[in-house]
């Protein structure tokens, strides 16, 4: 099945400080998304990328899709603590009726103040 | 606009006991699926349903898991009987319909099987 690896799987960084997180992937994705998951929480949808060279920001949030189709990074700029969670990438193959995600492993944000 | 219920929120039981979860989708949303979250790593899909119709059960373990959508609106998944590895957080997620990609989840059960 498709795998991706997500790295790093933890971080910690001070208040102020911009992150970077990516997903590599052997197979090629139609869509990549990046979720954020709180403890005691399902994930919930920070960003998603439909087309290879895509860069797409939300606040203070950008995120590109690879030109390869095959990775994307996430990146968080001046983070604040309520940035602390887990950071899941998603990419998603169409397949006729099937939509469906494969997620990476996540990766831990600790933001100390 | 409300977002995807499930209950329980929390369940412990024993191994080789039966466990049933319950997930109802934003309204409207035809699509739904289940998910297994085992701890630390990230959500792998279980069973995708499409109004009352399995789409895609590949990855469900049918010796021991089921899940059904009787109406098209609500769902529930079962164990019967569990394992100590089923100890999990079970998310339900949905989408309006084919069309869309961005899934919105529902905030899990956690299972302890002991």
């Amino acid at each position: 099945g498709q795998q991706l690896n997500q790295s790093p799987q933890s971080m910690f960084i001070q208040e102020g400080e911009d992150v970077s997180m990516n997903c590599t992937s052997s197979s090629i994705f139609n869509t990549w998304l990046w979720y954020k998951q709180d403890p005691g929480e399902g994930p919930v949808l920070l960003i998603a990328l439909y087309k290879a060279g895509e860069l797409t920001s939300n606040g203070r949030l950008t995120a590109q899709f690879g030109i390869t189709r095959k990775d994307s990074f996430l990146n968080i700029s001046a983070s604040i603590p309520s940035d602390v969670g887990i950071y899941f990438c998603a990419g998603q193959v169409s397949s006729g009726s099937a939509r469906q995600l494969t997620f990476g492993s996540g990766t831990q944000l600790t933001v100390l103040p | 606009e409300a977002g995807v219920a499930q209950s329980p929120r929390y369940k412990i039981i024993e191994k080789r006991q039966s466990v049933a979860f319950w997930c109802n989708p934003i309204s409207g949303h035809a699509t739904l699926y289940w998910y297994q979250q085992i701890l630390g790593q990230g959500p792998k899909l279980l069973i995708q349903f499409q109004n009352n119709g399995v789409v895609d059960d590949s990855q469900l373990p049918k010796d021991r898991f089921s899940a059904e959508r009787l109406k098209g609106v609500d769902s529930t998944l079962k164990i019967q009987p569990a394992k100590l590895e089923d100890s999990a957080v079970y998310l339900c997620a949905s989408i309006p319909g084919l069309a869309y990609n961005e899934q919105f989840f529902g905030p899990g059960t956690r299972l302890t099987v002991l």
